[in-house]
């Protein structure tokens, strides 16, 4: 069965810090990944999803990607945080074989943005 | 367009009791997820309907979990015997349903305690 690292549980950064949240993933075979982000008394809301091709992938509110194959990581970065940034975000991986459709989940990682 | 709902926002219920959770998808999407997040944790897999069926099920903790989607549409999840360890935030998801765009959306959940 597939798995989600989520190393950093709880990261705290000033505005305007770069940021980068690792996932990495235990699967053999090919995979869709996605982030989620989940902002204070809102519901999961997807960020950007990898499902082929480039492996650097954008996604809304300046959020971008990278995967890369030979580490089994899919990190999230920003290159200037904002206050508005401070959410819990959700690494997810679905595999691509036909009949599979669960995602599995990181543990999270909570993100503080200071003023 | 409206999202996924998620009825009741909170339920709090007494160990041994039954309680029911429905999820009302986005109009249009054929597949219908529910996963379960407890405290400090990503969402983890419980079902998932592919139309009226049950495509996968294999996230079900027990006999006690029961989820059922008779016409399609509203689904409801059915937790018999509650006990303590149920309480959890129960999410609901909807995709369309074809793997090249499987993106789920997520309705804002039921937070469920069980006294």
């Amino acid at each position: 069965a597939q798995s989600v690292s989520q190393h950093n549980h709880h990261v705290i950064l000033s505005e305007a810090a770069s940021l980068e949240l690792g996932c990495n993933y235990s699967y053999g075979g090919t995979v869709n990944l996605f982030w989620y982000v989940q902002y204070p008394g809102q519901h999961l809301q997807l960020l950007l999803k990898y499902f082929s091709g480039d492996p650097l992938v954008k996604g809304i509110k300046g959020f971008e990607a990278e995967f890369i194959k030979s580490k089994f990581s899919f990190n999230l970065r920003k290159p200037s945080v904002q206050w508005s940034d401070t959410a819990e975000y959700f690494c997810a991986v679905n595999p691509t074989n036909f009949g599979n459709e669960k995602l599995t989940f990181g543990t999270g990682t909570r993100l503080t943005i200071i003023p | 367009g409206a999202g996924v709902s998620q009825t009741p926002s909170n339920k709090v219920t007494e160990k041994g009791k039954y309680v029911e959770l429905r999820c009302d998808p986005i109009s249009g999407h054929t597949a219908l997820y529910w996963y379960r997040q407890s405290l400090g944790q990503g969402p983890e897999f419980l079902i998932y309907f592919q139309g009226t069926g049950a495509a996968d099920d294999s996230g079900l903790p027990n006999d006690r979990f029961f989820a059922v989607r008779p016409e399609g549409s509203v689904s409801t999840l059915k937790i018999q015997r509650t006990e303590r360890g149920d309480s959890a935030v129960y999410l609901c998801a909807s995709s369309l349903g074809l793997r090249v765009s499987n993106t789920q959306y997520f309705g804002p959940g039921t937070r469920l305690t069980v006294l």
